[in-house]
C-alpha cells in the first residue's frame, strides 16, 4: 500500500531563513507525489508534483522539492521564508491500488514564520 | 475560470439528523472526490465519482453516501449524524482520474458541526 509520512508536525522558522518540510513515502512502484498547502479557512492548493520526469521539481511561490528514491524522500524546501508562507502543508501520494486513483495524505506540517 | 464551489460553507446540525453537502466541480471536470478532514484523523478519502458512477470508496460507514449528477455536480449525504462527524468536508475535482499524476483542485470545504 502507498503511504507518506511527514516527519514534523510543526516547524518554526524566522522570516528570510530557509524552509525544510520533510516527507518520506512508501510505495511498491514509482509514485506520483504532491505537496499541497492549506491556509486557514481555505481549501488545498497544489504547490508542486513529481511524476518521474525530473527529480527536482519547482513549484509555485518559490517552493521546490527533490525526489530521492534511495532515501524514499520528497522534502519540500524554500530558500527564504515569507510571512505569507505560514500555513499547513500536506505531502500526498497518489494511490491506484483499487483501480482508480485517490490521494493518500500525510498528517500535515504546520509552518510558523516568525518576524 | 471558476474553481470548485462547495455549499454551504458552514453547517450546524443536531445528533441524529441528516445533512447534504453540495459540490460543483470546475467546468469540464468529470471526476469528483470527497475527503473528510478532522484534527484527529487528518484528511481521509470518502469516495470518488466519475460520470455519475461511484468508482472508489474509502473506509467509512454506510451512513456516508454520495451521488453525482449528469452535469458532474455532486452531493454527499450523512445520515444519523454523530458528534464524531464534525469535520471539514472537502470536495476535489479533476480532469483525468485514471492517471496517477492527475492534479486535484479543491474547494474551500464545508465545515460541519454536530451538536
Amino acid at each position: 500500500a502507498q503511504s507518506v509520512t511527514q516527519l514534523d508536525s510543526h516547524v518554526s522558522v524566522s522570516e528570510g531563513t530557509p524552509v525544510l518540510l520533510r516527507c518520506n513515502y512508501s510505495s511498491s512502484y514509482s509514485p506520483s507525489l504532491f505537496w499541497y498547502v492549506q491556509h486557514p479557512n481555505k481549501g488545498l492548493q497544489l504547490l508542486l508534483k513529481y511524476t518521474s520526469a525530473a527529480t527536482l521539481v519547482k513549484g509555485i511561490n518559490g517552493f521546490e522539492a527533490e525526489f530521492k528514491k534511495s532515501e524514499t524522500s520528497f522534502h519540500l524546501t524554500k530558500p527564504s521564508a515569507h510571512m505569507s508562507d505560514a500555513a499547513e502543508y500536506f505531502c500526498v501520494v497518489s494511490d491506484g491500488t483499487s483501480g482508480t486513483y485517490k490521494y493518500i495524505f500525510g498528517t500535515g506540517t504546520r509552518l510558523k514564520v516568525l518576524a | 475560470k471558476a474553481g470548485v464551489t462547495q455549499t454551504p460553507r458552514y453547517l450546524i446540525k443536531t445528533r441524529g439528523q441528516q445533512v447534504t453537502l453540495s459540490c460543483s466541480p470546475i467546468s469540464g471536470h468529470r471526476s469528483v472526490s470527497w475527503y473528510q478532514q478532522t484534527p484527529g484523523q487528518g484528511l481521509q478519502f470518502l469516495f470518488e465519482y466519475f460520470s455519475e458512477t461511484q468508482r472508489n470508496k474509502g473506509n467509512f460507514p454506510g451512513r456516508f453516501s454520495g451521488r453525482q449528477f449528469s452535469n458532474s455536480r455532486s452531493e454527499m449525504n450523512v445520515s444519523t449524524l454523530e458528534l464524531g462527524d464534525s469535520a471539514l468536508y472537502l470536495c476535489a475535482s479533476s480532469l483525468a482520474p485514471d492517471r496517477p499524476d492527475t492534479e486535484a483542485f479543491f474547494g474551500q470545504g464545508t465545515r460541519l458541526t454536530v451538536v
